[in-house]
């Protein structure tokens, strides 16, 4: 079965700095890779996937991740984070198993960023 | 509003009770996926629909609980004799599964607490 590793579980920054979110996966086939935010009191959304094609994808509020598949790792991240950008972070996969791709999440990163 | 919906949003309940929930996906949306979420955990996925089959349940789903989807539209979760240890955000989400791009909308949950 696979897994999702966040190893980030809380991080705090000053507006400004930049951010890394680590994920870590485990299986070995075809995986389609999300990260999704929830904003505080608001639902999760999607903040940008990877399905094949240019590793570094780019999402929504200057996110980007990129996918290396030797690492096994999908890492978010951000040159610049604002106030705005405090939230719960969750890295998710899709991995094909026996013909369906059953979704996986990591267990979140909750980030504060101080004005 | 063309979101998720689900309902209740909040619901306690007295152990050993049955409860229902409801989940209303986006309209055009054929998959629909029940996730449940404890504080500090990611969303742990329970079980999927594809229209109105059922097509993945997880090992981890007690014989407690079942979902239905009778028209492929709307899904319910109920959870029969709850226990202490049900007492979770329920989330629901929707996708298209035309492709490989299942990216899910997710609902704003349903928050159970059992005393």
């Amino acid at each position: 079965a696979q897994s999702v590793s966040q190893h980030n579980h809380h991080v705090i920054l000053s507006e400004a700095a930049s951010l890394e979110l680590g994920c870590n996966y485990s299986y070995g086939g075809t995986v389609n890779l999300f990260w999704y935010v929830q904003y505080p009191g608001q639902h999760l959304q999607l903040l940008l996937k990877y399905f094949s094609g240019d590793p570094l994808v780019k999402g929504i509020k200057g996110f980007e991740a990129e996918f290396i598949k030797s690492k096994f790792s999908f890492n978010l991240r951000k040159p610049s984070v604002q106030w705005s950008d405090t939230a719960e972070y969750f890295c998710a996969v899709n991995a094909q198993a026996g013909g369906s791709y059953i979704p996986t999440f990591g267990r979140g990163t909750s980030l504060i960023v101080h004005p | 509003d063309t979101g998720v919906s689900q309902n209740p949003r909040h619901k306690i309940t007295k152990r050993g009770q049955n409860v229902t929930f409801r989940c209303d996906p986006i309209s055009e949306h054929n998959r629909l996926y029940w996730y449940r979420q404890t504080l500090g955990q990611g969303p742990e996925f329970l079980t999927y629909f594809q229209n109105e089959a059922q097509l993945e349940k997880s090992r981890l789903l007690s014989d407690r609980f079942s979902a239905e989807r009778p028209k492929g539209s709307f899904s319910t979760l109920e959870i029969q004799r709850t226990e202490q240890g049900d007492s979770a955000m329920y989330l629901c989400a929707s996708s298209f599964a035309g492709t490989q791009l299942y990216e899910q909308y997710f609902g704003p949950g349903t928050r159970l607490t059992v005393t």
